[in-house]
């Protein structure tokens, strides 16, 4: 089983509006996390990346939340365009010396005008 | 003015052959990475380097091999290739292994077998 899931796998909304991705993770012990952008055809960009300290951590109109007592993130995308059409990965490192991230599957969004 | 470049982006090949596909960064990064990411998305890693030496090999079969001729460069050579290897690669290279180190991904190879 993963360690990174993600919700929800894709969803469709419209231009202007905002929504909400979900990351639940049990990597223990916690690094941090990351969110990333993947556009199609392209590797992964990074967005955020919160300790287990920070609430809360913005990057224009994308905004991520973590809850490190019950292993739960979110990224807001706050009025979005059309190029916010991608794949975002919630990405987890746990503690060690090894730098090995752990991946979730993604969430697709698509941003129609 | 591509930070992490890999070549080539598409390649397509059949069962049995031998292939390379190359990467650089010249993000002057001392540590690099190869990533497969399958037919679920899920992004894995293979290997890691640090300055020429391999830090991470994440029991990946002996088919493949990644060389670093220096630190700039981290190639990956596949050996007798099989159908279950058609995947997304990705190099990624990083200012050391530090916790909050920033990873910069190459553009990925789109790898087919036949």
């Amino acid at each position: 089983k993963n360690q990174v899931e993600q919700s929800p796998q894709s969803l469709i909304i419209l231009e202007g509006k905002n929504c909400t991705l979900q990351c639940n993770y049990t990597v223990s012990p916690f690094s941090n996390l990351r969110w990333y952008k993947q556009d199609t055809g392209r590797g992964p960009v990074s967005l955020t990346i919160m300790t287990f300290s920070e609430n809360t951590k913005s990057n224009g109109r994308y905004t991520a939340t973590l809850d490190a007592d019950t292993k739960q993130s979110s990224l807001h995308i706050t009025a979005s365009q059309l190029s916010d059409s991608a794949s975002y990965i919630c990405v987890v490192l746990g503690e060690s010396n090894d730098y090995k991230l752990s991946f979730g599957a993604g969430t697709t969004v698509t941003v129609r005008a | 003015d591509t930070a992490v470049s890999q070549t080539p982006k598409y390649l397509v090949t059949q069962m049995g052959n031998d292939k390379s596909i190359k990467c650089e960064q010249n993000l002057g990064h001392d540590t690099m990475y190869w990533y497969k990411q399958d037919s679920k998305k899920f992004l894995k890693i293979m290997f890691s380097y640090n300055n020429k030496e391999l830090i991470i090999n994440e029991t990946v079969p002996n088919r493949f091999s990644p060389k670093s001729p220096d630190k700039a460069h981290l190639n990956l050579h596949i050996n007798s290739l099989e159908l279950g290897d058609s995947a997304v690669y990705f190099c990624a290279s990083s200012l050391g292994q530090g916790a909050y180190t920033e990873a910069f991904f190459g553009q990925g190879t789109r790898l087919t077998v036949v």
